[in-house]
């Protein structure tokens, strides 16, 4: 059981905005500010969307933003588009038991 | 740029030991503020963390694999490396190393990932 919980699947139309949710505890999504969001398309690899609660890496969309208010971050795609669809995931910096934890994953489908 | 490749046999037996390294190209591992991890994700799964080395040597584990995990470095090769013993198969699953900004504590550069299958 991952520590973090996603939603198991959001989905949207194009145009529309998206939010993924990831709650945890004050040990880790509450407590530090050190929550990344990261975007897998099927057979491939995680990339970076989100570190540090709300910042975009360089070459991520600003259709990408990320936020958090208590034990929940969020990760919010604004004018959804096809290419959109992946599983997200969300990880966290926490005290309990490992230094890193992530989220079960959601996955996004555009209708 | 920096990149990962992951190399090891994609076929282990169970109970024996699971042995995967990690080549850091465009950079030298031991050149600024950042952690090696190791994560895996079996099919149709999520994401599952199991360990990391700094540059110092130092190291972190995840519970879950129960000390049978070891994570180590090699400067001179610009290498780190798993091994997992004592493998069965709930072990079998797509293992990738990750670069772990030391500042963001975020996964920024993947390695493409190795298919590693447990099985007599």
């Amino acid at each position: 059981q991952s520590a973090l919980t996603q939603p198991a699947s959001v989905s949207g139309s194009p145009g529309q905005s998206i939010t993924i949710s990831c709650t945890g505890t004050s040990s880790d999504v509450g407590g530090y500010n050190y929550v990344s969001w990261y975007q897998q398309y099927p057979g491939k690899v995680p990339k970076l969307m989100i570190y540090e609660v709300s910042n975009r890496p360089s070459g991520v969309s600003n259709r990408f933003s990320g936020s958090k208010s208590g034990n929940t971050a969020s990760l919010t795609i604004s004018g959804l588009q096809a290419d959109d669809e992946a599983d997200y995931y969300c990880s966290s910096y926490t005290i309990i038991r490992t230094p890193v934890v992530f989220g079960g994953g959601t996955k996004l489908t555009v209708l | 740029q920096v990149q990962l490749q992951e190399s090891g046999p994609g076929l282990v037996k169970p109970s024996q030991t699971l042995s995967l390294t990690c080549t850091v190209s465009g950079a030298s591992i031991d050149s600024g503020t950042y952690y090696w991890s190791w994560i895996r994700q079996p099919a149709g799964q999520g994401l599952e963390w199991l360990g990391r080395i700094y540059t110092t040597g130092n190291t972190n584990y995840n519970p879950s694999l129960k000390s049978r995990g070891t994570i180590s470095v090699d400067t001179s090769k610009n290498q780190f490396s798993l091994r997992l013993s004592s493998v069965t198969a709930a072990d079998t699953a797509v293992y990738f190393c990750a670069r772990e900004s030391g500042d963001s504590l975020a996964f920024d550069i993947w390695g493409q990932g190795t298919m590693v299958t447990v099985s007599s």
